[in-house]
């Protein structure tokens, strides 16, 4: 089974939307690490948001949220008023335990028009 | 914050030759570098993970033999892809574990590698 799913291959919004990447994750772990970035065309991934197993409250960056439902395993992102410049390739990625690895989903296309 | 300078960022070499990409944590020490490669339009899948001063753990069906990586000071890792073939370009990219920045993970800025 996949650890990280990330089920939409591509989206689309309009400038100053909002618009929500789904991922789920599987893990038998009480303690792991969720994290989203953004790999834009050149190839850098950006780090955009961290959620911890143990965190209580919803991890906030500046215009991203993520929507952590530990019961049904979900740690969506929230992207809110979309810019052009969000437009790239998103990932949703999990570190297990004690273990350093992280395990990657296979990314949702994101594409914002004016 | 935390960088890590990857080199180069794009490279063509003939086939049969040998290429190395480095990646060199600035200001932090990493204790551990994770690669990866990653296909177009697909996610990153992880090639090894290197600890300062011991062999790297490949992941199963990379070849270690062709994919050699040496992970020789706490900021300085390399991977050298011998005898390239066409079917090794790709864009490599590294990662580097150690740090309190980004959650523990910087990562590189990539290498592209064409091989023809």
């Amino acid at each position: 089974a996949q650890k990280i799913t990330q089920t939409q291959p591509g989206m689309f919004v309009q400038e100053k939307e909002a618009v929500t990447l789904d991922c789920t994750y599987d893990t038998s772990d009480q303690s792991y690490g969720l994290f989203w970035y953004k790999q834009p065309s050149s190839g850098e991934m950006i780090f955009l948001i961290y959620q911890g197993s143990y965190d209580e409250q919803n991890a906030t960056e500046g215009r991203y949220s993520l929507n952590f439902q530990k019961a049904r395993k979900s740690a969506n992102l929230v992207i809110s008023a979309s810019q052009l410049g969000d437009s790239a390739m998103y990932f949703c990625a999990m570190r297990e335990g004690g273990y350093s690895t992280l395990t990657f989903g296979k990314g949702t296309m994101l594409l914002v028009s004016p | 914050g935390a960088v890590v300078s990857q080199h180069p960022s794009w490279v063509i070499c003939k086939s049969g030759t040998s290429v190395k990409i480095e990646c060199r944590s600035l200001d932090f020490q990493a204790t551990t570098m994770f690669w990866y490669r990653q296909f177009p339009k697909q996610s990153l899948m992880l090639m090894a993970t290197s600890n300062e001063g011991s062999k790297a753990t490949y992941e199963q069906g990379v070849e270690k033999d062709k994919f050699l990586i040496n992970h020789a000071s706490l900021t300085l890792s390399t991977l050298t892809v011998t005898s390239a073939h066409p079917e090794d370009s790709s864009f490599y990219i590294c990662s580097a574990f150690g740090t309190e920045t980004n959650y523990g993970y910087t990562f590189g800025s990539g290498t592209r590698l064409t091989v023809v």
